[in-house]
């Protein structure tokens, strides 16, 4: 079975701009939530979503929104790019909402690295 | 607002030497989970810890509850462990600690 993917994998956008980064669960997870990790800092939780619903917001301007699709596919989508914004984003998915060993386990996809100039 | 340290930072050994890196946090918390990030980004979900200890391979971690600290454990080290270890605590929300980079030399 594949696992996480994300894309693109690589992306170089200038401030100001809208980036859309997009996430493929698991075949099977209805969870999915989005991480940024800035360089050489752990990540910080940005969305959680369940069953297409926003069940998790971490503490991010309201620049940053994401959904799910019906297929449990995910967005996240950045507006006004800034140099801060520059990151990798990561995306987990799940069986279940809680994290957790198992059947709540986390698996996290490769990441996007986006550059912001 | 729980605080995630981990300690140490970098840490660089040699090959069969046995590591520990600590985490400690400062609110009570659901669970503990130990992740494992290679070069590249990529990051592997190690152990969930709510009480005692767990073993996978050469790997232990321990978790005090009334501490609030956790270790992670590597038995007869290999340069293929190398990579960045991360704690994160769940209580209403995760927080993640910034990492143990590890080097293990050959």
């Amino acid at each position: 079975d594949a696992g996480v993917t994300q894309s693109p994998t690589h992306l170089i956008k200038t401030r100001g701009q809208h980036v859309t980064l997009r996430c493929s669960p698991i075949s099977g997870h209805k969870s999915v939530s989005w991480y940024q990790q800035v360089l050489g800092q752990g990540p910080q939780f940005i969305f959680q979503y369940y069953e297409k619903e926003e069940r998790g917001r971490g503490n991010f301007p309201d620049r940053f929104s994401a959904r799910q699709f019906p297929n449990y596919s995910s967005e996240l989508n950045v507006n006004a790019l800034l140099l801060g914004d520059s990151a990798l984003y990561l995306c987990a998915s799940s069986l279940e909402v809680r994290w957790g060993a198992g059947a709540y386990e986390q698996y996290f996809g490769p990441g996007t690295r986006l550059t912001v100039t | 607002k729980n605080e995630v340290e981990q300690s140490p930072q970098n840490l660089t050994a040699q090959e069969g030497e046995f590591i520990t890196i600590n985490c400690s946090y400062s609110v009570g918390i659901s669970a503990l989970h130990w992740l494992q990030q290679h070069p590249g980004g990529g990051i592997v979900s190690l152990f969930m810890l709510s009480s005692g200890k767990k073993k996978h391979g050469r790997l232990i971690a321990t978790i005090n509850i009334q501490e609030k600290h956790s270790s992670l454990h590597i038995t007869a080290s290999h340069p293929r462990d190398s990579a960045v270890y991360i704690c994160a605590v769940e209580d209403d929300k995760i927080i993640f600690g910034k990492g143990t980079r590890l080097h293990i030399l050959p």
